[in-house]
């Protein structure tokens, strides 16, 4: 079964850049694997930040991006507020069928 | 607005069963699918499949052991996972994520707490 990759924890510093990394281990990770990004709070459900790698929902802030990066899935987060310091996990679909999160990136805003 | 309310939390023992349910509300039940994802304790998200909400057809994570079932009652605009045979291992928090597969991934249900303790 594939294996979704993420970075164990970044920090960034308030006002800050980061750029938190969604791999695939067979291979480049591509549109067709329709990439997802979502933030997790302490104590709350999942928020769903990006889909198909770069589109933004209405409640998504425009701080944050989603590209193709590399042969990854990126999120770039620009001018990071003390309020995005969070999980953030991917997720990948395989053979269109079957979705797999990556381990979640905790993301410190210090 | 688009909402999904999952049924509370729940206490059961080893062997025992149980049924967590998702509630829709705010749009056409049958236009979008819904999904299963589940988080152990401390630990990251784990997806679980996904049920067809016009076909009633469920997809199961590859790795899935076959004691869970995804289910549906149109009706009632409500989604349905059994798990069986639970283990101390099933311990976690159950959520419903509305989309996938022809449509984007948006709305999650607030998550229901599933314990398994003797």
């Amino acid at each position: 079964q594939a294996v979704v990759t993420q970075e164990p924890s970044l920090t960034v510093s308030p006002g800050g850049t980061v750029t938190l990394t969604c791999g695939s281990t067979t291979g480049a990770v591509t549109s067709g694997h329709y990439p997802y990004w979502f933030q997790q709070k302490p104590g709350q459900a999942p928020r769903t930040l990006i889909s198909d790698a770069s589109n933004r929902y209405s409640w998504t802030p425009a701080r944050f991006s989603g590209s193709l990066l590399g042969g990854k899935a990126a999120l770039t987060l620009s001018g990071a507020q003390p309020e995005d310091e969070a999980d953030y996990y991917c997720s990948l679909f395989y053979n269109g069928a079957r979705g797999v999160f990556g381990g979640g990136t905790k993301l410190t805003v210090l | 607005q688009v909402q999904l309310v999952q049924s509370g939390s729940e206490l059961k023992r080893p062997g025992a069963s149980v049924k967590v349910s998702c509630k829709a509300s705010g749009y056409t039940f049958t236009s979008y699918n819904l999904n299963w994802v589940r988080q152990a304790p401390g630990q990251g998200l784990e997806w679980m499949g996904w049920i067809n909400t016009k076909t009633a057809n469920p997809t199961y994570a590859q790795d899935s052991t076959g004691r869970f079932v995804f289910s549906l009652d149109t009706s009632v605009d409500t989604a349905y996972l059994q798990i069986s045979s639970l283990k101390a291992e099933d311990s976690a928090v159950y959520y419903c994520l509305r989309g996938g597969f022809g449509a984007v991934l948006d709305y999650w249900g607030q998550g229901t707490l599933v314990t398994v303790s003797s």
